[in-house]
């Protein structure tokens, strides 16, 4: 079955120290990869996707992501934290499987301390 | 500006009572999609649409209905809400991919938190 995983719910890391939030996934083919952030009482905002290419894909607000085949992951980092960065983050993928579909993990809450 | 809206925004309803959510989108996009939130599922979906007048199954669309008879419009319809569909839910519309019938990222509404009784 295809899935997308995101093993930690919460990630804590100092203001100003790197983050890494983690997103594997497990579908067939080829599929597009995307993050998105969602702040208190907001909808999802689009931060970056892969699709092809480069492997290092940079996106909003600093943000960039690092798609690896072999070991099917995606995951977000961020070389310097701010506070303002304290949001729930999704991992999402996008697959063919007759029809386009989209599969989101479970999200992951960066709290990001003072 | 490109924007997804829905509509209300909050909505605490009974058991029963026959709900419309609203979506619309003034972007032109052809593929929409519907989906709830729940805490430590994430978003799953519930009905999408390819175009007008088609429409498909997500993976959680029992108690859904959905129609699309205008490119911009997307309601979602409870006809009888029950309270496992308290949930926070969300639009979202996509542009035109590469290849045929593909989609790309997608843009989401503001969220409708609907609580059943």
């Amino acid at each position: 079955a295809q899935s997308v995983a995101q093993p930690e719910d919460q990630v804590n890391v100092a203001e100003g120290n790197p983050l890494t939030v983690k997103c594997t996934y497990s579908v067939s083919g080829n599929p597009y990869l995307f993050w998105y952030v969602q702040y208190p009482n907001r909808g999802l905002q689009f931060l970056l996707k892969y699709i092809t290419g480069d492997n290092l894909v940079k996106g909003s607000y600093g943000f960039e992501a690092e798609f690896n085949k072999s070991q099917t992951s995606f995951h977000l980092k961020k070389p310097s934290a701010l506070v303002s960065d304290s949001a729930l983050y999704f991992c999402a993928v996008r697959f063919y499987t007759g029809t386009y579909k989209y599969i989101f993990g479970t999200g992951t809450r960066l709290k990001v301390l003072a | 500006e490109a924007q997804v809206t829905q509509n209300p925004r909050y909505l605490i309803t009974v058991t029963g009572k026959k709900l419309t959510v609203t979506c619309s989108q003034n972007m032109n996009h052809e593929y929409m999609s519907w989906y709830r939130q729940d805490p430590g599922l994430g978003l799953r979906q519930i009905y999408y649409s390819m175009n007008v007048e088609v429409t498909d199954k997500g993976d959680v669309p029992e108690g859904y209905k959905v129609s699309r008879k205008e490119k911009r419009n997307f309601p979602l319809i409870l006809e009888s809400p029950s309270p496992n569909q308290t949930s926070l839910y969300f639009c979202a519309s996509s542009p035109p991919g590469q290849g045929i019938l593909d989609t790309d990222t997608q843009y989401f509404g503001p969220g409708t938190r609907l609580t059943v009784l």
